[in-house]
């Protein structure tokens, strides 16, 4: 089974101010990882993803976000916010099949990043 | 850009009725997904197709929830019926490949439909 942890339900913060959101993830197979944003009452965007590879992830948005085995975290970051990122981050969770698709995504239960003038 | 088409937006009903939400998936995708997203939470998988077949419907209640995806391309998820715990976003996603290297959890959502039931 596999699970994710958002650390933080609500982050406050000032326009222009750097951001950091994290994420826990267990599992016991390798996994590939995600962050979705979401805007009040819409549905889920893509905004960065990591397969494999260099373990910083770049993503739309000037977000980017680190993947560190050893510490099983995909935190994501920003270096200066705008008020326009206000929205709900969601981390995910894809888990690899060996015999089959990855196809099953489990989400944390999200972050709410509220950006303030 | 190809978009992943729901309707309806927002559906009220009384609980006991039945109530259903359309789902056309981008053009091509061959994995469809449903998720139920309660407010405050993260979204939860209810069902998932490949093509026409139910893959995953672990999380489905079957007692009152159910989904089909007869051709293969656009879904329907119904439920009969609806109570106050059901008030919730639904959320239909798909993705490209049923093939493992390709599919890699990289889904395209629609914009929901959000239900009320009182």
């Amino acid at each position: 089974a596999q699970s994710v942890t958002q650390l933080d339900s609500q982050v406050p913060v000032f326009e222009e101010a750097p951001v950091e959101l994290r994420c826990n993830y267990s599992s016991s197979v390798s996994v590939y990882l995600f962050w979705y944003v979401q805007y009040p009452n819409q549905g889920l965007q893509l905004l960065l993803k990591y397969l494999s590879g260099s373990t910083l992830v770049k993503g739309i948005n000037g977000f980017e976000a680190e993947f560190n085995k050893s510490q099983t975290s995909f935190h994501l970051r920003k270096p200066s916010v705008h008020i326009s990122d206000t929205a709900e981050y969601f981390c995910a969770v894809s888990r690899r099949n060996s015999g089959g698709s990855n196809y099953k995504l489990t989400f944390g239960k999200g972050t709410l990043l509220t950006v303030n003038p | 850009e190809a978009e992943v088409a729901q309707s309806p937006r927002y559906k009220i009903t009384e609980k006991s009725q039945a109530v259903a939400f359309w789902c056309d998936p981008i053009s091509g995708h061959a994995t469809l997904y449903w998720y139920r997203q309660i407010l405050g939470q993260g979204p939860e998988l209810l069902v998932q197709f490949q093509d026409e077949s139910v893959v995953d419907d672990s999380q489905l209640p079957k007692d009152r929830f159910s989904a089909e995806r007869l051709k293969g391309v656009d879904s329907t998820l119904k439920i009969q019926p609806a109570e106050l715990g059901d008030s919730a976003m639904y959320l239909c996603a798909s993705s490209r490949s049923r093939d493992r290297n390709s599919n890699t959890g990289e889904l395209f959502f629609g914009e929901g439909s959000r239900l009320t039931v009182l």
